[in-house]
């Protein structure tokens, strides 16, 4: 069975520092992956997706970045953290029954 | 106006009651939708997808009217354990592999 992995669980960084996330998934290959944020009381939104290995499609212009160094590997990445990137953040892959989720990583920016 | 819309509640209904939501979205052009279910402080699941005029999953059904545009999610015989912020979400890609568009979630309460 397909499972997907988030790391780290929750997060507290300083406003300028950089940030990396990991999103790595098992029992599939060439999935489509998409990195999603839920900021507090608001709905997912579609940050970055990609189709495979180095593709990667951005969504909002923004202080993020993504990459896929590997075909089950998702990345999202930050030089310098503002305030406004606290939230949880989500990556998903797809199937043909729908989307799944890991199980996010919450980052506070203080 | 927001892609996919719905009532952000709160739903309060007791156990046994049933339980109705709606969704409407904007884009004609979407194929597929999703309910999912988030509890608090995790990740969406997916609970049913809605490919057709609508779906049946125990005590959930779906429904989607393409003419008006809105999708609807029916709790039967409500539980405790259904109590949850319900996510209305809309595909335009036709596939699930495409992007996909969430609404605001609504938000039930089931109380004893």
């Amino acid at each position: 069975s397909q499972t997907i992995h988030q790391w780290p669980a929750t997060l507290v960084q300083p406003v300028g520092s950089p940030l990396s996330l990991e999103c790595t998934v098992e029992g599939t290959s060439n999935p489509n992956l998409y990195w999603y944020r839920q900021a507090a009381g608001r709905g997912l939104q579609l940050l970055f997706y990609s189709v495979g290995i180095g593709q990667i499609s951005s969504e909002v212009p923004q202080n993020l970045s993504a990459s896929r160094p590997q075909d089950r590997q998702f990345i999202l990445s930050s030089k310098k953290l503002l305030l406004s990137d606290s939230g949880f953040y989500l990556c998903a892959w797809s199937h043909p029954s729908g989307q799944f989720f890991g199980p996010g990583t919450r980052l506070t920016v203080l | 106006r927001k892609e996919v819309e719905q009532d952000p509640g709160p739903f309060n209904v007791p156990e046994g009651a049933t339980v109705a939501f709606n969704c409407t979205y904007s884009n004609s052009a979407s194929q597929s939708f999703f309910w999912y279910r988030q509890d608090c402080r995790k990740e969406p699941k997916l609970l049913m997808s809605v490919y057709s005029s609508g779906n049946e999953d125990g005590r959930f059904t779906a429904q989607l009217n393409r003419a008006s545009q809105y999708i609807s999610l029916l709790i039967r015989d409500s539980k405790l354990s259904d109590s949850a912020t319900y996510l209305c979400v809309g595909n335009a890609g036709g596939t699930s592999y495409g992007k996909l568009t969430f609404g605001q979630g609504t938000i039930l309460t089931v109380h004893p």
